[in-house]
């Protein structure tokens, strides 16, 4: 079992460039979900999607992007990317259902980007 | 201020001994509770899931204790183990999910 994969595991920018962060899941989970981790704080939600086609902001959404095309695959966008953007960024699913229910999570190992 | 509280920030203790990690919040409504470990350079991964009416869970050497009534929950991990050198994460689900900063344990040989 695949689990999470994301790509690439470590990417440096330029400010302005941009790029897509891969994520992929091989569970069939309905909810994907892309978070940033930046040190002394806690995992904070960027995007997230309840299925194909559906995807909605979370907490720090301002300079991103995303697509669910697929079941499988939900991918971020970085417009332009900025220093402020440098932080580990991780993807999740799990499987849809409750308030939240007691679904585990699982997390990709991250994607470490530096924007210089 | 983080809803999520985690207490000591970071931790060393030898190899063999015993700790315990804590986390409080405020989150509300609540429904459930999660404890993950972190290893250097990986995905958070799922240790237990409490719900309110859970007070305790166990999944081998760590177990999880929570009070819904005070708001606090604890890990504790029994004859520590280099492998347990990691992030602990407390996560509290209510409309949403809120992490706690985590807990950096190191164990020493």
């Amino acid at each position: 079992n695949a689990g999470v994969t994301q790509t690439p595991k470590f990417q440096v920018l330029k400010t302005g460039q941009s790029m897509t962060l891969q994520c992929a899941q091989d569970m069939n989970h309905e909810y994907m979900s892309w978070y940033r981790q930046d040190p002394g704080m806690g995992l904070r939600l960027i995007h997230y999607s309840v299925g194909a086609g559906i995807t909605d902001q979370g907490e720090v959404p301002n300079g991103y992007n995303v697509s669910r095309s697929t079941t499988e695959d939900f991918p971020l966008r970085l417009l332009s990317a900025a220093p402020s953007q440098t932080s580990v960024y991780f993807c999740a699913s799990r499987r849809q259902g409750g308030l939240l229910g007691k679904n585990i999570q699982y997390f990709g190992a991250g994607t470490r980007l530096s924007v210089l | 201020k983080n809803q999520v509280e985690q207490s000591p920030q970071s931790l060393i203790i030898l190899e063999g001994k015993n700790c315990t990690l804590q986390c409080n919040y405020t989150v509300s409504p609540f429904s459930n509770l999660r404890w993950y470990k972190q290893d250097t350079g990986r995905g958070p991964v799922s240790l237990t899931i409490m719900t309110f009416s859970e007070n305790t869970k166990s999944n081998g050497r760590y177990t999880a204790t929570l009070d819904a009534d005070t708001k606090q929950s604890s890990l504790h991990i029994t004859a520590s183990q280099l492998s347990d050198s990691a992030s602990y994460i407390c996560v509290v689900i209510g409309y949403k999910m809120r992490f706690g900063a985590g807990t950096r344990l190191t164990v020493k040989p």
